[in-house]
């Protein structure tokens, strides 16, 4: 079982759509969690970052961290096309030296 | 400069051919990372330094792929005899101090793209 699990997709919606994206872990250690987006030929970006148990908002995207069941998520509001692209969830712990563990990544697909 | 420079941006190589991939980091970032991204898929991590702790090099595929960093500066990442299985993009990130938001924010380099033929 890996320590971060993703559903790789793809997840495809209307364009107007709320997107829900979500990781489950298995480490409990892990304290920092983040979403990064990644364009097609482009390296990762990071999108939202969140410490601990909480929800963060930025604009139209929402990130929710639920420590309790190891569940963490993305929400897109009024998702773009634009919003098209793969999503990853990080994460890290300060036992662990603070290495980023990933998801395998959600590839989104918003239609016009 | 201001990012994260990797080295070349693209390289084609002959089979059983020894390539070196260069990576450097964001001044100052403790953490400096390797991934190998194949088509479509997502990050495979392969080794992990950060600051003068003991690198992670649980990711590396097999002993034909090794990683040197010189202190908290430029990387190399080493392919030897190179098999067609290894084309992929190369991805060099780094990251800041540990104690700046636990080193989350993870900078990436434009990757290096290897073809092996």
């Amino acid at each position: 079982q890996k320590e971060v699990e993703q559903d790789p997709g793809p997840l495809s919606v209307p364009e107007g759509a709320i997107v829900s994206l979500n990781c489950t872990y298995s480490n409990s250690a892990f304290q920092y969690f983040m979403w990064y987006r990644q364009y097609s030929r482009k390296g990762p970006e990071l999108l939202m970052y969140t410490y601990s148990s909480g929800n963060k908002e930025d604009g139209r995207f929402t990130a929710q961290v639920d420590k309790s069941s190891k569940y963490i998520s993305l929400f897109i509001r009024d998702s773009q096309p634009s919003d098209s692209a793969t999503y990853l969830c990080a994460m890290s712990a300060r036992i662990s030296n603070y290495q980023l563990i990933w998801g395998a990544g959600t590839k989104l697909i918003i239609k016009p | 400069g201001a990012g994260v420079s990797q080295s070349p941006s693209n390289k084609v190589t002959e089979k059983g051919k020894d390539v070196e991939l260069r990576c450097d980091p964001i001044s100052g970032h403790t953490a400096l990372y390797w991934y190998r991204q194949r088509l479509g898929q997502g990050l495979e991590f392969l080794i992990y330094f950060q600051g003068n702790s003991a690198p992670d090099k649980s990711g590396l595929p097999s002993d034909r792929f090794s990683a040197e960093r010189t202190g908290e500066s430029v990387s190399t990442l080493t392919i030897q005899r190179t098999q067609q299985e290894d084309s992929a993009v190369y991805l060099c990130a780094s990251s800041g101090a540990a104690r700046d938001r636990g080193g989350t924010e993870a900078f990436f380099g434009q990757g290096t793209r290897l073809t092996v033929v």
